[in-house]
């Protein structure tokens, strides 16, 4: 069975500032995805960036990027220029490449402070 | 191109009664999903669908629970004798079979229930 451990249950950060959010996973699959999305207060969850576990090149969405160790099970989230309206809850989840479903995290409130 | 749209946004009922809610996903999204969200927690996956067939359910959808997809486009939950246990956020999430986003699942607003 897959799992997803967040850490930190509470971020802040100064606006402009970078963040790291951590995420660590485990899984016995060999192929698979992991996934941050964003939460904002009462409104839907968006995809903010996904990493195919195949790839050993970390993938990057503009102010967006992941750290993805492999065989620490790592999958980090950096928020450079941060930005107030990247408050929000943040959650790392894990899917397996020919699977159902998506396990997540227990999230991690980032507040970016003005 | 519509998002995954939820209906209603928000229910309040009391223990004992049924409450259905529906799940319109992404057109030509043929993989549907439920996932329920306590509060201060992530997602837990409860059913997901491909097309009009029910492939998985979680061991958290008991027998009071039950989901449809009956032409593969929209899906409904239904609550049976609500408990004040099933307070939750209930999200539907659909994703494509093709393209170059078919690992990514798109999420609805989600319903909000509250059990009285």
């Amino acid at each position: 069975a897959q799992t997803v451990t967040q850490s930190q249950p509470e971020m802040s950060v100064q606006e402009a500032e970078t963040v790291t959010l951590s995420c660590t996973y485990d899984t016995s699959e060999n192929n698979y995805y992991l996934f941050w999305y964003k939460q904002p207060p009462s409104r839907q969850m968006i995809l903010v960036i996904r990493q195919e576990a195949y790839k050993q090149q970390n993938a990057t969405e503009n102010r967006f990027s992941v750290n993805f160790q492999k065989a620490a099970k790592s999958f980090s989230l950096k928020i450079s220029d941060s930005q107030l309206g990247d408050t929000a809850m943040y959650f790392c989840a894990s899917g397996e490449l020919y699977g159902n479903k998506l396990v997540f995290g227990a999230g991690t409130i980032l507040r970016v402070k003005s | 191109d519509t998002g995954v749209s939820q209906n209603p946004r928000h229910k309040i009922t009391k223990r004992g009664q049924n409450v259905t809610f529906r799940c319109d996903p992404i057109s030509e999204h043929n993989r549907l999903y439920w996932y329920r969200q306590t509060l201060g927690q992530g997602p837990e996956f409860l059913t997901y669908f491909q097309n009009e067939a029910q492939l998985e359910k979680s061991r958290l959808l008991s027998d009071r629970f039950s989901a449809e997809r009956p032409k593969g486009s929209f899906s409904t939950l239904e609550i049976q004798r609500t408990e004040q246990g099933d307070s939750a956020m209930y999200l539907c999430a659909s994703r494509p079979i093709q393209g170059a986003s078919t690992d990514t699942q798109y999420f609805g607003p989600g319903t909000r229930l509250t059990v009285l």
